[in-house]
């Protein structure tokens, strides 16, 4: 199966910095999501990007697809910014358009 | 709020027992997923289900391991003669399915087996 990898694994950084997370995977997909795992273990969504770059506020992202890397960018980081940052593909068509395989996540802390 | 949702959030169980998990998704959702996530590792994984068929079961999900989605609303997931490496968050996801890179996660059931 896909493989996806995730680095670094772990992240300590001081409020109002800058950092960059990536998401390697091994095969091509058409689905690559990124996600933030809240301390309380909700997974919220915070982009679908299979390919291009996205911005969302402070967090920005970019998918180079024929590379198979994507990566995640936060600027000047909070404090309710730390959690488990996860990147996951899913493959298409047939009946796996959907299922997703995640990495093993990159443990962010910031400290105010 | 009529996000997805899980019951219970929290089982504790001994091993050996019976336990069912219960997912409600967003309402007008087709598609249903469950995922398991293990102590440091991500989500795996397990089953999904369009409207009520079940389309897709991975390896992980052993014959002690049933799910459901009767008239493909809701969805259970039941775990027979639970084993202590069964100790997990259960996630519940669901989405369109012309939309499945939008999927929406419960905040989960965790089971601890003792």
């Amino acid at each position: 199966g896909i493989q996806v990898e995730q680095s670094p694994p772990d992240l300590i950084l001081q409020e109002g910095a800058n950092s960059t997370l990536r998401c390697n995977f091994s095969d091509s997909v058409n689905n690559l999501q990124w996600f933030h795992q809240n301390p309380w273990g909700q997974l919220i969504n915070l982009f679908y990007i299979p390919s291009g770059t996205k911005q969302n506020g402070r967090l920005s992202a970019t998918t180079v697809a024929t590379e198979r890397y994507s990566l995640l960018y936060i600027s000047s980081s909070q404090t309710t910014d730390s959690g488990v940052y996860f990147c996951a593909v899913s493959l298409a068509g047939g009946t796996s358009y959907g299922k997703l395989t995640f990495g093993q996540g990159t443990i962010l802390t910031v400290h105010p | 709020d009529t996000g997805v949702s899980q019951n219970p959030r929290h089982k504790i169980t001994k091993r050996g027992q019976n336990v069912t998990f219960r997912c409600d998704p967003i309402s007008e959702h087709n598609r249903l997923y469950w995922y398991r996530q293990t102590l440091g590792q991500g989500p795996e994984f397990l089953t999904y289900f369009q409207n009520e068929a079940q389309l897709e079961k991975s390896r992980l999900l052993s014959d002690r391991f049933s799910a459901e989605r009767p008239k493909g609303s809701f969805s259970t997931l039941e775990i027979q003669r639970t084993e202590q490496g069964d100790s997990a968050m259960y996630l519940c996801a669901s989405s369109l399915a012309m939309r499945s890179y939008e999927q929406y996660f419960g905040p989960g059931t965790r089971l601890t087996v003792t």
